[in-house]
């Protein structure tokens, strides 16, 4: 059965970094893609990044370009993203996303709450 | 960026009763492999969205045959045979065809009337 973990959030103040982390289970992690998707307090659904089964092909929202990396440990069954410069509009519910070999967002884990404020 | 427009906003459905969703893309969402990549997500008060529908009309497993999606190009639509109180809850659609950035519609909220 397909588990998604993820972890590292809180509070933090506005230009501060976060590093979330997500291990996976019950699936051959180095096989598929995974996706950040996250969700504002009482708002919908917005994807923020993407990176292939074998860590390459990083993309992201406009909104988060140049201030998050996406990365994966193939070894260790775990998506990473790193915030940085962190704003009070980045405050939301983090998903850690699996991809199908066709099409996308077959599981979704838990999400874990990034509140950016002073 | 594919924008994504679902309606009704709030749709209030007597237990038992059908419902339905419409969700409109703002370009062709047909892929220059013939597929075409429109899925519905739910998500229950609390809870991470599940996958109910993709590539427009394949159950996910496990999603009962109440819930089928249709459509083609930019409209498509989601139905609810008869609604059951567990189905309760946020619904979305989603456009994996012109990416980045894969794009969601606003969400349509389901409730019991």
């Amino acid at each position: 059965q397909v588990h998604l973990v993820e972890s590292g959030g809180g509070m933090v103040q506005p230009g501060g970094s976060l590093r979330l982390s997500c291990a996976a289970s019950g699936f051959t992690f180095s096989d598929y893609g995974m996706h950040w998707v996250r969700q504002a307090p009482g708002k919908g659904l917005q994807w923020v990044a993407n990176i292939w089964y074998d860590g390459s092909n990083p993309c992201y929202a406009d909104s988060v370009k140049g201030r998050f990396t996406i990365s994966r440990d193939n070894s260790k069954n775990t998506l990473y993203l790193q915030m940085d410069s962190l704003r009070a509009e980045d405050t939301a519910v983090y998903y850690c996303v699996k991809d199908p070999h066709s099409g996308y967002f077959d599981y979704w884990g838990q999400g874990t709450l990034v509140t950016v404020s002073s | 960026d594919v924008v994504m427009t679902q309606s009704p906003l709030s749709l209030p459905v007597t237990l038992g009763q059908p419902a339905s969703i419409s969700c409109r893309s703002s370009q062709s969402l047909v892929h220059s492999n013939g597929n075409t990549y429109l899925s519905w997500f739910h998500q229950r008060p609390g809870q991470s969205p599940r996958r109910l529908i993709y590539k427009v009309s394949n159950r996910d497993s496990g999603v009962p045959d109440r819930f089928s999606g249709s459509g083609s190009g930019t409209d498509f639509t989601l139905k609810i045979s008869r609604l059951e109180a567990e189905d309760v809850g946020v619904y979305y659609c989603m456009q994996g065809t012109h990416w980045p950035p894969l794009t969601f519609g606003g969400g349509t909220k389901v409730e019991i009337k």
